[in-house]
């Protein structure tokens, strides 16, 4: 499977801020996924982001909050913008196995607002 | 109706027993099949996948799907106290797109020693 990083891993930030979270994967990659895990719950799918073209973003999601590049096959970025409190949450960055049926997950940005 | 539903637990067993683990869907089109474990504070760690009815071993893991039935369950044998975690069941497929990964809530697995 493909080796993924985050970054950062954690953060604390001030309501109102914003916040971009990286993730780099060792191999190229078509699909990338930007999952939330709050806490206590399981994991919600953001958006899936292909290189070369806009992001395509789940129900209740919208790129003025989670704006989304996906500049080459090994990278993307997540921003949230204008943090409240309820972003509180784990960001997971996720792709495609070889067999492109399997996702594998980064490590996490852990995420908490002030 | 949740898309993807499991007991949330905690479940407990024994060191040395056989943990049994529940998962139904609700769409009949997904196609693949997740086993999902997730230490506390850790990112979900694939563990097992299956595509088609019936039982697919890897070492101390069984997953078993039953289509028919929208049914998938994970077995581990000889559990250990490492065994204990968050397992998400994960369903891929459906009406929801060929790449779109539904997760279950996850069942709480307690292995004691």
């Amino acid at each position: 499977s493909a080796v993924i990083s985050q970054k950062p891993s954690r953060d604390i930030c001030q309501r109102g801020t914003s916040l971009t979270i990286q993730c780099q994967v060792d191999s190229q990659v078509t699909m990338m996924f930007w999952y939330r895990q709050q806490p206590g719950q399981s994991l919600t799918l953001i958006a899936t982001a292909n290189q070369g073209s806009e992001a395509t973003y789940e129900s209740g999601f919208v790129i003025d909050k989670f704006p989304i590049s996906r500049p080459n096959l090994t990278f993307s970025t997540l921003t949230v913008s204008n943090m409240s409190p309820e972003d509180s949450s784990i960001y997971l960055c996720s792709v495609g196995g070889q067999a492109s049926y399997e996702q594998y997950f980064g490590p996490g940005t852990r995420l908490t607002v002030t | 109706q949740k898309e993807v539903e499991q007991n949330s637990g905690p479940l407990s067993v024994p060191e040395g027993a056989i943990a049994s683990l529940n998962c139904t869907y609700s769409d009949r089109g997904s196609q693949s099949f997740f086993w999902y474990r997730q230490y506390s504070g850790k990112s979900p760690e694939l563990i097992m996948s299956i595509y088609s009815n019936g039982d697919k071993e890897d070492g101390r893991f069984t997953a078993q799907l039953n289509k028919a039935s929208q049914y998938v369950s994970l077995l581990i044998r000889d559990s250990q106290p490492s065994d204990s975690a968050t397992y998400l069941c994960a369903v891929k497929g459906g009406s929801g797109g060929y790449q779109k990964v539904t997760f279950g809530t996850g069942t709480k697995l307690q292995v004691i020693p």
